[in-house]
C-alpha cells in the first residue's frame, strides 16, 4: 500500500516558470489538501478539496491553482513561480474534512 | 483572528516525561490534533481530542480543556527516537473543518 505519493521529490525552478506538483493517493479518501511548510514554521493550507470535483481556498492560495478531476489525484500548479514560493510542499488526504490527515513525503521546491 | 501558541523548543532527558502545551484562539473550535514530524520527514498523526479530558495512546497522552482553550501532549518514557517537532492543530468548523497549525515545538532529548 503506497498511501500518498508526491512527485517530484525535489525541484529547482527558475522564476517565471510554470510547475505542477503531483499528488496521488490510493486510500480512496474523499478529502485532499496541499500545504506549504517554510523553514522552522508550521504548515499553511494552500488549497483543499473535500470531494472529487470540488476545491476550496486555504490560508495562502495566491499564485497556486488546483484541480480534482478524480478521487485519487490532486495536482498543484504554480502558474509563474516566484522565489517566495520556495518551500516544502506536502500533500495530504483524509476520509473527510475533520478526519485524521495522512501526508505524502513532500516536494522540496527551490525557486531562483 | 485564529492563532495557536506552543513553545518553540523543549529539552528533556531520555526516560523522562515531558509536556508540550498548546493554547489556541479560534472561533468554531471542533477538535485539537497533535502531529509528529521528524527532520526531513512528513507529519504523522499522534492524537486527537474533541472533548475535555485525557486521551491515552501508549506512551503518548493528549489533554484538552475547551473552557481554557488549552491542550497538551504528554510523552512518557522518552526515547531518543522521540526527538522530533510536535505540532498542535485545530479543526475549525467555521472554515470547512480545515486544520489551523501551530508553529511546532522542537523536542530535544539528551541521553
Amino acid at each position: 500500500i503506497a498511501g500518498i505519493t508526491q512527485a517530484p521529490t525535489s525541484q529547482i525552478l527558475a522564476a517565471g516558470r510554470r510547475m505542477t506538483l503531483r499528488c496521488t493517493q490510493d486510500m480512496r479518501h474523499n478529502a485532499m489538501y496541499w500545504y506549504r511548510q517554510d523553514l522552522g514554521l508550521g504548515l499553511r493550507l494552500i488549497h483543499y478539496s473535500n470531494t472529487a470535483g470540488t476545491t476550496g481556498k486555504g490560508e495562502v492560495p495566491d499564485g497556486y491553482s488546483v484541480s480534482r478531476a478524480n478521487t485519487d489525484d490532486f495536482p498543484l500548479t504554480l502558474a509563474s513561480a516566484v522565489p517566495s514560493q520556495t518551500s516544502v510542499y506536502f500533500c495530504a488526504s483524509s476520509d473527510g474534512p475533520a478526519e485524521t490527515q495522512y501526508f505524502g513525503p513532500g516536494t522540496r521546491l527551490l525557486v531562483l | 483572528g485564529q492563532s495557536l501558541e506552543q513553545p518553540s523548543e523543549v529539552t528533556a532527558v531520555e526516560g523522562a516525561i515531558v509536556q508540550i502545551n498548546c493554547t489556541y484562539q479560534t472561533s468554531g473550535f471542533y477538535g485539537l490534533s497533535w502531529y509528529q514530524q521528524h527532520d526531513g520527514g512528513a507529519p504523522t498523526f499522534l492524537s486527537y481530542n474533541a472533548l475535555d479530558g485525557l486521551e491515552e495512546t501508549g506512551r503518548f497522552s493528549s489533554f484538552l480543556s475547551r473552557s481554557d482553550s488549552y491542550g497538551y501532549l504528554l510523552l512518557q518514557e522518552l526515547q531518543m527516537k522521540d526527538s522530533a517537532s510536535y505540532f498542535c492543530a485545530v479543526n475549525n468548523a467555521d472554515s470547512n473543518y480545515q486544520l489551523i497549525w501551530g508553529a511546532g515545538t522542537k523536542l530535544i532529548i539528551k541521553p
